[in-house]
């Protein structure tokens, strides 16, 4: 199966701040990569699909990219509500999905 | 507005079976896949299976052998079965809405999540 490592596990940065967190595969998986956010005692919730594209909703200040093994969710301008822990998964496998394990991001 | 609400036990004893429903509404269940995720405390997600409105299924290899996913397109609702749990087994567990395009499939309606503690 595909493995997917993230890192760095956990960062803390103050508001205004730039944070990038990186995913990569075990293997090529192309651009079929998403990314989730998850609070505290709530579901995770859809960031960022196909490694780059935002659904309708999520700010602008989240942005993905990456193609192949190494991809990157990038949060332009780091706010209060984005204090949570981002799951990287790959879709490239059908029969069966893999999640990251998480990066947790605190605000200063 | 499409919403999906996991019910079941939450409480289930060693070597028994966990059956949880996930109740779709604000949609039809037809034309999507469905899946079934659950997160330890304290822990990352895992992806357990998801199954079609026409029955087909797709199982993480860990689970196969204990696990059934079922869908009843009558009550717009489809169901997790995992036999002969253990306290590894404990987790709260999701079920959410698969969306297939050519760019990749991605989990995009989510239920809030139901805790279920293996424990005697």
């Amino acid at each position: 199966d595909i493995q997917m490592t993230q890192s760095p596990s956990s960062l803390s940065a103050s508001v205004g701040d730039r944070v990038t967190i990186t995913c990569r595969a075990s293997q090529s998986i192309s651009g079929y990569l998403n990314w989730y956010q998850q609070k505290p005692g709530k579901a995770p919730n859809l960031l960022i699909y196909a490694a780059s594209i935002l659904p309708n909703g999520v700010p602008s200040r989240f942005s993905g990219s990456g193609f192949g093994t190494d991809f990157t969710l990038t949060i332009s301008s780091l706010q209060p509500e984005d204090s949570a822990i981002y799951y990287c998964q790959q879709s490239y496998s059908p029969l069966w999905y893999t999640f990251g394990q998480g990066t947790k991001v605190e605000i200063k | 507005q499409v919403r999906l609400q996991e019910s079941g036990p939450g409480l289930v004893k060693p070597s028994e079976t966990l059956s949880l429903i996930c109740n779709v509404t604000g949609g039809s269940i037809n034309s999507y896949y469905w899946s079934w995720i659950r997160q330890p405390p304290g822990k990352g997600l895992e992806w357990i299976g998801s199954i079609h409105y026409s029955g087909t299924v797709n199982y993480t290899p860990s689970l196969e052998s204990r696990l059934t996913i079922s869908v009843d397109t009558s009550k717009n609702q489809f169901s997790l079965k995992l036999r002969s749990v253990t306290a590894a087994d404990t987790a709260v567990y999701y079920c959410a809405r698969e969306v297939y395009t050519a760019m990749g499939n991605h989990l995009d309606y989510w239920g809030q999540g139901n805790l279920v503690t293996v424990s005697s």
